[in-house]
């Protein structure tokens, strides 16, 4: 059974740091992207970050583009954000959510997230 | 970046309505575009994948069609489970982007 535990959110101040992490566990983590989805309080979803299996090629939303970094560490099947210079847009809901896909009209796969954590909290107040 | 817009943003309907949510992108995305349901506090669902594939185990209700810009998401007979949000999102082109919901409710 795929499994997600985020942990590491918090409180913090505008500017400050937080890194989120996100053990997984019941599938071969270093054979699937991962990525990090989040959900401010009472909005919608926006993707965040992704990475692939190997963590050689990283994608980032423009909201948090030279911000956060997505990282992984495949020998301890845990996923990371590394997330500064906090602004209180960035409070949110954090999931983590690992890839999966399917053949694909354009000859790449079609991905989609049938996994997904609990979700980790975080609060950037002044 | 590619923008989802779906439509409606809220709709209240009955057990055992028909109910269709349609979203949109601002470019072709082939049929890169997933639908997912989110109940309050809980993670998001996958529902639908490649625009019309019913992810395993979601019953039979809930479709999926179109390809391009437009698509739909159709649930057949409503239930009192069903109500919730609905997002769609594309994964045709990073970044990723998410449609931004439509919560459905009980008339």
């Amino acid at each position: 059974e795929v499994q997600l535990l985020e942990s590491g959110g918090g409180l913090v101040q505008p500017g400050g740091s937080l890194r989120l992490s996100c053990a997984a566990s019941g599938f071969t983590f270093n054979s699937y992207a991962m990525s990090w989805v989040r959900q401010a309080p009472g909005k919608g979803l926006e993707w965040v970050s992704a990475i692939v299996g190997s963590g050689g090629r990283t994608y980032y939303a423009d909201s948090v583009k030279g911000r956060f970094t997505i990282s992984r560490d495949n020998s301890k099947n845990t996923l990371y954000l590394q997330m500064n210079s906090l602004r209180a847009e960035d409070t949110a809901l954090y999931y983590c959510a690992k890839h999966d896909g399917v053949s694909g009209r354009s000859g790449y796969p079609a991905e989609y997230f049938q996994h997904w954590g609990q979700g980790t909290l975080v609060t950037v107040f002044s | 970046d590619i923008q989802m817009t779906q439509s409606p943003s809220s709709l209240s309907a009955s057990v055992g309505d028909r109910v269709t949510i349609t979203c949109r992108a601002s470019q072709s995305i082939s049929n890169y575009l997933n639908w997912y349901q989110q109940k309050p506090g809980k993670a998001p669902k996958l529902l639908i994948y490649a625009a019309s594939s019913l992810q395993s185990g979601v019953p039979s209700r809930f479709s999926g069609s179109g390809s391009g810009t437009d698509f739909t998401l159709t649930i057949s007979s409503l239930q009192p489970e069903d109500f919730a949000s609905y997002y769609c999102q594309q994964s045709y082109s990073t970044p990723w982007t998410f449609g931004q919901g439509t919560k459905v409710e009980i008339k």
